[in-house]
Order: C-alpha cells, then sequence, then structure tokens
C-alpha cells in the first residue's frame, strides 16, 4: 500500500538534546512538508521542499532543521535551539506544488521533552 | 496573507442530529478549499475540497460542503452524526507563497463531540 510513515510514533528527550524524526513517503509524491500541530492551535508549517535537495523555510523554522536527499524521505531534526519543542509532528506529501492539490498526511510524531 | 476562521472550537451534537461545522476564509482571489478530519492521535485525512465548477462538494463519510464566495464560507455538513464521527475537523485554504509554489493554510480546529 502507498503511503506515508513516521517513525518512532512516541519520542522523548532531554533538554539540550538534538533529535531527528523520520518521514519516508512511497507515492512518488515531489512535494513534502512538516508541520507542527499543538492542542488549539491548527496546523503550523515548519519547513516543505519541491524538489530533492531543496527546501524553504515555512511560519516557525527556528530551531528546526531539514533535508532531502532523496525523493523519498524528509527527516526533520528538533535542535535545541528550539524553546519549547514538546508537540505533535505530521509530515505530509503532495504530487505537486499546486494551488489544487491536497496534501497527504503521515500518523504523526508525538515528541516529549523531558 | 490568507486566514481561516472555524467558529467553535467545540460542537456537541446527537446521535443522528444534522452536523454543521462552519469555516470562513478569508482570500482576494479564488480560493481552493480543503477540509481535513483528524482522530485521536493519528495524522489527517481529506473529507473533500473545493477547487472550481460545482460548489456542492460532496465528500467521504457523507459529508459534504458548499461554497459561497458572498459569503467567504465553507461551511461542512452531515444530515446525521454517527457515533464514529466524533473527530477533530480541519479547514483549509491554498495560499500562494510565491514563485509557483503553494501552501496550506489551516484553521484551529473543531472538536466534534456524538452525543448517544
Amino acid at each position: 500500500d502507498g503511503g506515508i510513515t513516521q517513525s518512532p510514533k512516541y519520542l522523548f528527550r532531554k533538554e539540550g538534546q538534538n533529535v531527528t524524526l523520520s518521514c519516508e513517503q512511497n507515492l512518488n509524491h515531489d512535494a513534502m512538508y512538516w508541520y507542527r500541530q499543538d492542542p488549539g492551535q491548527g496546523l503550523r508549517l515548519i519547513y516543505y521542499s519541491q524538489i530533492v535537495n531543496d527546501f524553504q523555510k515555512g511560519d516557525i523554522a527556528e530551531g528546526y532543521s531539514v533535508s532531502r536527499e532523496k525523493k523519498e524521505s524528509f527527516p526533520l531534526t528538533v535542535t535545541s535551539a528550539q524553546k519549547n519543542p514538546t508537540a505533535f509532528y505530521l509530515c505530509a506529501s503532495s504530487s505537486a506544488i499546486r494551488s489544487y492539490n491536497e496534501q497527504f498526511f503521515g500518523p504523526g510524531t508525538r515528541l516529549t521533552v523531558l | 496573507a490568507q486566514s481561516v476562521t472555524q467558529l467553535g472550537s467545540h460542537v456537541s451534537v446527537s446521535e443522528g442530529a444534522l452536523v454543521l461545522l462552519r469555516c470562513n476564509y478569508s482570500s482576494s482571489v479564488p480560493p481552493y478549499l480543503f477540509w481535513y478530519v483528524q482522530y485521536p492521535n493519528q495524522g489527517l485525512q481529506l473529507l473533500l475540497k473545493y477547487t472550481t465548477g460545482a460548489t456542492l462538494v460532496k465528500g467521504i463519510n457523507g459529508f459534504e460542503a458548499e461554497f459561497k464566495k458572498s459569503e467567504t464560507s465553507f461551511h461542512l455538513t452531515k444530515p446525521s452524526a454517527h457515533m464514529s464521527d466524533a473527530a477533530e475537523y480541519f479547514c483549509a485554504v491554498s495560499e500562494s507563497s510565491g514563485a509557483g509554489s503553494y501552501q496550506l493554510t489551516f484553521g484551529k480546529g473543531t472538536k466534534l463531540s456524538v452525543i448517544p
């Protein structure tokens, strides 16, 4: 089955540590996205990528970094510079960045900073 | 920048009653609009989308939404609520981020509870 996988489902981090969230898709989609979800805040865009080896900052990129070395993979690193990283993180993809294309979402990773 | 307003962070309906979840958007150009559903601790699933053409859009699980340009609204409805409809619902609008690329701007979500 085609889809988006995110791992791990739950992640715990100590303050001051960097942590990397995995996102893989086998939908052959060009575009991929990372969102952060906090209760009552909706989804906020962290980073997005239209093609391999290219990515752009979203609305809340500070304290995060990404890479896009393969079409299928778009890992997100939450660095120690992110002051409040505890949140639910969602990865998404779409066939291209067009105004009418829907995004397909993975199951999410819940990050908790201890 | 475009924005999306979902009226009511929590909505409760009785099983079998009409479901109405409200969404208003701000846009200076014809918008593309989406409704997603999220079950607890899961990702988002597309319910329906409006691009062009018919203003009444039918989606999955018996949901539909009507695009009303004059009211800048895209409210989601379902004639008869089921217990399985209990979830959080997000309205989103497609917005240009320059250089031919687009982003989705999401509302803050409406949590639907269905009372037996």
